[in-house]
């Protein structure tokens, strides 16, 4: 039940973009985007409902397709503060089941 | 502040013990969760709970239990029939109605004397 994510890893430079996919095998009802910096809890980032929408966090946005059931995150101008673990959380229902992904670990080099 | 509070930091258990892992929240949140953190494999759930008095199983929640007998309390139990128990566990919490965002504790660090 859990999504799939991709690529598992990725090393940026400042001011690199980057792209994580988040996939399901089972239709969608959102989809919650969160980082994790080493040893510390995981921060919420953005949720997206079924309908396609896309939302931005500074120069952070994210996707959502709900027929191929599909979310991405998209990093423009990397800095720095972006390194972390990027997880991905699914919910089929309006019901808190949610499920995460195995995670994205970022890291951005000067 | 609000927030989530998990204790201890650190947990070391012996084989054979059963070992409680505590998180209160003071956040008035209906909804709270139980995951699991290993290397490699995100976040896993165990259980979670809607309303007092009730919970459901995730992902993996044999050879653990938890109670739900205060709005603000979700403690979790790690059974001696959870084999493998060394793990990093996060509690969480949000609001019940609607996709919510999940707020997490710091964390427990369990590993096996």
């Amino acid at each position: 039940q859990q999504p799939v994510q991709s690529p598992q890893a990725v090393i940026l430079r400042e001011g690199e973009d980057a792209v994580i996919n988040c996939s399901s095998s089972k239709a969608l009802y959102s989809v919650h985007w969160y980082r994790q910096k080493h040893g510390e809890a995981p921060v919420f980032l953005m949720i997206l409902l079924k309908g396609g929408e896309q939302k931005g966090h500074d120069k952070i946005s994210a996707s959502f397709n709900e027929k191929k059931q599909q979310s991405s995150l998209y990093l423009t101008a990397s800095q720095l503060s972006y390194s972390g673990t990027y997880f991905c959380g699914t919910e089929k229902g309006n019901n808190n089941d949610m499920r995460f992904g195995a995670g994205t670990r970022l890291t951005v080099k000067p | 502040d609000g927030g989530i509070t998990q204790s201890p930091k650190y947990l070391f258990r012996k084989e054979g013990q059963n070992v409680t892992l505590s998180c209160e929240q003071n956040l008035n949140h209906d909804a709270m969760y139980w995951y699991r953190q290993d290397p490699g494999q995100g976040l896993r759930l165990i259980y979670y709970s809607q309303i007092v008095n009730d919970f459901q199983k995730g992902d993996i929640a044999e050879g653990y239990s938890v109670s739900r007998e205060k709005k603000e309390s979700f403690p979790l139990t790690v059974t001696s029939a959870q084999k493998n128990p060394t793990a990093f566990y996060l509690c969480a919490s949000s609001i019940r109605t609607g996709p919510q965002p999940q707020h997490f504790g710091d964390g427990t660090r369990l590993s096996i004397l």
